[in-house]
């Protein structure tokens, strides 16, 4: 099946500095990927919807300038979250659709301390 | 009202037992559906995808009721391993981005 690889799966960062996350899928183009973010015992909230080679779309109440979405090919879509703070700490999750079915990136788990 | 919704539980069931879950959507107009699960600090894995006439695989089985917009998920001989969440999944309508419900979470012991 269709596979989608996420990287890093988990980051401790400092508060104010900036953690890129890394999305590929491995045997299929994605034309559209997905980002997402869970908070501990909350359902995974879609954050924006990255396209490629143009600009992301982001849900609202996401600030577009502190989550920065690049998905410069068909293969790679990119989220920095930018001058982290402590509240920014979560479980966020990148997917692409294969077909109607989505496929998950392992996740990564962010600690801003 | 929440495009998918779903009972948080816990469902908390004894080794052997059947146990259903439903999902409610509220768009009509949407064509995908999935039931996933989740295991505690993973991604998401999909279960089985629901068709308009029901599927079945091993113990679980997975219904779709369109006119009253919900899907189902019923494990037979529930096995402790089943305990994770199950999170229902939508898709289409006019839109392509899959719709979460928060999930369902199961508690199978001995």
């Amino acid at each position: 099946g269709a596979v989608v690889s996420q990287h890093p799966s988990r980051v401790i960062c400092k508060s104010g500095t900036s953690v890129k996350i890394e999305c590929r899928s491995l045997d299929f183009q994605a034309t559209t990927m997905f980002w997402y973010r869970q908070f501990p015992k909350q359902s995974l909230m879609l954050m924006a919807t990255s396209n490629e080679g143009s600009k992301a779309t982001y849900e609202q109440g996401v600030e577009k300038d502190k989550f920065l979405i690049n998905h410069a090919s068909l293969t790679l879509s990119t989220l920095t979250v930018t001058s982290a703070h402590p509240e920014d700490s979560s479980f966020y999750i990148c997917s692409a659709l294969g077909g109607a079915e989505a496929f998950f990136g392992q996740g990564t788990r962010l600690t801003v301390v | 009202r929440k495009e998918v919704e779903q009972d948080p539980g816990p469902f908390n069931v004894p080794e052997g037992a059947t146990v259903a879950f439903n999902c409610t959507y509220s768009n009509s107009a949407s064509q995908s559906f999935f039931w996933y699960r989740q295991d505690c600090r993973k991604e998401p894995k999909l279960l089985m995808s629901v068709y308009s006439s029901g599927n079945e695989d091993g113990r679980f089985t997975a219904q779709l009721n369109r006119a009253s917009q919900y899907i189902s998920l019923l494990i037979r001989d529930s096995k402790l391993s089943d305990s994770a969440t199950y999170l229902c999944v939508v898709n289409g309508g006019g839109s392509y981005i899959p719709t979460f419900g928060r999930g369902t979470s199961l508690i199978v012991h001995p």
